[in-house]
C-alpha cells in the first residue's frame, strides 16, 4: 500500500513570488506516476501537473515545475510569479502502473495556498 | 473531447432518506470510473472504482453502494442516509492503468439534516 503525506497544511504567498509545496511518499513499487491537482474554491479537481518516475527530468508545465527526487520519495511542486488564480487545494497523488492499480489514485491531505496581493 | 457530468450540484437530504447521485462520461469508451467523498478540508476518500460494466469494487466499508449500469454511467446510492454520509462527492475516470491522470466531475455537494 502507498500512503502519501503533505506536510504543509496552509501556505501563503504576495503575488508574483515562489512558494514551493511539499510532497513525500512511500512505496515498494518502482514505476509509478505523481500528480498534483489544484482545487480551488469552486472545488473543481484540476490537473496540474505529472511526472513519471522512471524520468529524471523534472516536468514542467509553464509557471508549475516539479522537482522530484526519487530516492528521496520526494515530489514538491514550484509554483512561479504566483497570480491571485493559484489560491486553492493542492493535492499530491500517486499512481502504481500496472497490474491490479486500475487507474487508483492515493492522495495526500493537501496544502491550502492562498495568495495575497 | 471527452466530458465528465455529475448531478446533483447540491443536495439536502434528511437522515435515512435513500441517496441516488449519477454520473456520466461522454467522448470515451470503456473508461475507469471512481467515486470519492471528501470530508470538509480534508483528502479524498476513494470510495469504489469499476472497470467496467458490472464491475464494482468498495474501498471502505460502509452505508453506500456504487452501479454501472452503462459503460459510461457510474451510480453512487445509499438506502438511508446516515449523518457520517455528509461531504463533498466527487467521481472521475480513467483510461487505462498506465499513468493516465484521472479526470474529475465538478461534484455534489451532500448535507444529511
Amino acid at each position: 500500500a502507498q500512503t502519501v503525506t503533505q506536510s504543509q497544511p496552509e501556505m501563503s504567498v504576495q503575488e508574483a513570488e515562489t512558494v514551493t509545496l511539499s510532497c513525500t511518499y512511500d512505496t515498494s513499487e518502482n514505476n509509478y506516476y505523481l500528480f498534483w491537482y489544484k482545487q480551488p474554491p469552486s472545488r473543481q479537481m484540476i490537473l496540474v501537473i505529472r511526472q513519471e518516475a522512471y524520468k529524471q527530468q523534472n516536468a514542467t508545465e509553464n509557471r508549475f515545475s516539479v522537482n522530484f527526487q526519487k530516492a528521496a520519495k520526494s515530489f514538491s511542486l514550484k509554483i512561479s510569479d504566483s497570480q491571485l488564480g493559484d489560491t486553492a487545494m493542492y493535492f499530491c497523488a500517486f499512481l502504481p502502473i500496472g497490474g491490479t492499480s486500475y487507474g487508483k489514485l492515493t492522495f495526500g491531505q493537501g496544502t491550502i495556498l492562498t495568495v495575497h496581493p | 473531447s471527452q466530458t465528465i457530468h455529475q448531478w446533483p450540484a447540491t443536495l439536502v437530504q434528511p437522515v435515512g432518506s435513500p441517496l441516488s447521485l449519477e454520473c456520466t462520461v461522454e467522448g470515451t469508451s470503456n473508461p475507469n470510473l471512481y467515486w470519492y467523498r471528501q470530508a470538509a478540508g480534508r483528502g479524498l476518500q476513494l470510495l469504489f472504482y469499476s472497470v467496467g460494466i458490472g464491475q464494482i469494487s468498495s474501498e471502505v466499508p460502509q452505508n453506500l453502494s456504487a452501479s454501472r449500469p452503462q459503460d459510461r454511467q457510474f451510480i453512487l446510492s445509499s438506502k438511508k442516509l446516515l449523518l457520517s454520509d455528509s461531504g463533498f462527492y466527487l467521481c472521475a475516470w480513467s483510461v487505462g492503468t498506465f499513468g493516465k491522470p484521472q479526470h474529475f466531475g465538478d461534484g455534489t455537494r451532500l448535507s444529511i439534516l
